[in-house]
């Protein structure tokens, strides 16, 4: 079965940088968008791009555009986000998924001095 | 960017009751919309797309309608697994964006 699975927990200082994971199996990885989704402690889902997973072009919603990174190495059926220069609203749980139906667990980011 | 207005934020209900959560489209998204469960620590689950489609595994309790730009989410006869945070998807066009969200909870 199709299945999203992310990276542990990560606690950091503001300025730092994280990159966060995305396997996917029971797929054909390239037939699918990677879309990320942010969801800050008590708040709801927000949309922050995606990324073509057969030509590697991503795209950003505005909110996103200055300090992350979406990437893949398609070899391992992965997926990255990097957030670069952390600050305390980065403090959230960030989600991949796979068209927007199938969805990894989550990956947490703590950012605290 | 499209608007998605959800209804109501918090569902106080009873087991047993009928639900209806409601989303409304600023501008014409077709049927790009998509239905979200979500329960405390866990990862949203899909539960209806194209508007009116039960996704897979989904129990026959939940359905989805279009009324115009007005999107339903109902519940027929609530049960206990059912609580939870519930969100509305328009996929129409970018930025994708979600409804605030409702959470379902026992009366």
């Amino acid at each position: 079965q199709i299945q999203l699975v992310q990276s542990g927990p990560e606690l950091k200082k503001p300025g730092e940088s994280v990159k966060i994971s995305c396997k996917a199996s029971g797929y054909t990885f390239t037939d699918y968008a990677m879309n990320w989704v942010k969801q800050a402690p008590g708040n709801g889902l927000k949309w922050m791009g995606w990324i073509n997973t057969q030509t590697g072009k991503p795209t950003y919603a505005d909110d996103f555009k200055q300090r992350f990174v979406f990437s893949l190495e398609t070899s391992a059926s992965t997926a990255y986000l990097q957030i670069n220069n952390l600050n305390i609203e980065d403090t959230a749980t960030y989600f991949c998924t796979g068209g927007m139906d199938a969805w990894g667990q989550g990956a947490s980011v703590t950012v605290s001095s | 960017d499209i608007q998605m207005t959800q209804a109501p934020s918090s569902l106080p209900a009873s087991l047993g009751d009928r639900v209806t959560i409601t989303c409304r489209a600023s501008q014409d998204i077709g049927n790009y919309l998509r239905w979200f469960q979500q329960k405390p620590g866990k990862s949203p689950r899909l539960m209806i797309y194209g508007a009116t489609n039960l996704a897979a595994g989904v129990p026959s309790r939940f359905s989805g309608s279009r009324s115009g730009s007005d999107y339903s989410l109902t519940i027929s006869s609530l049960e206990s697994e059912d609580m939870a945070d519930y969100y509305c998807l328009q996929s129409k066009e970018s930025p994708l964006t979600f409804g605030s969200g409702t959470k379902l909870e026992i009366k």
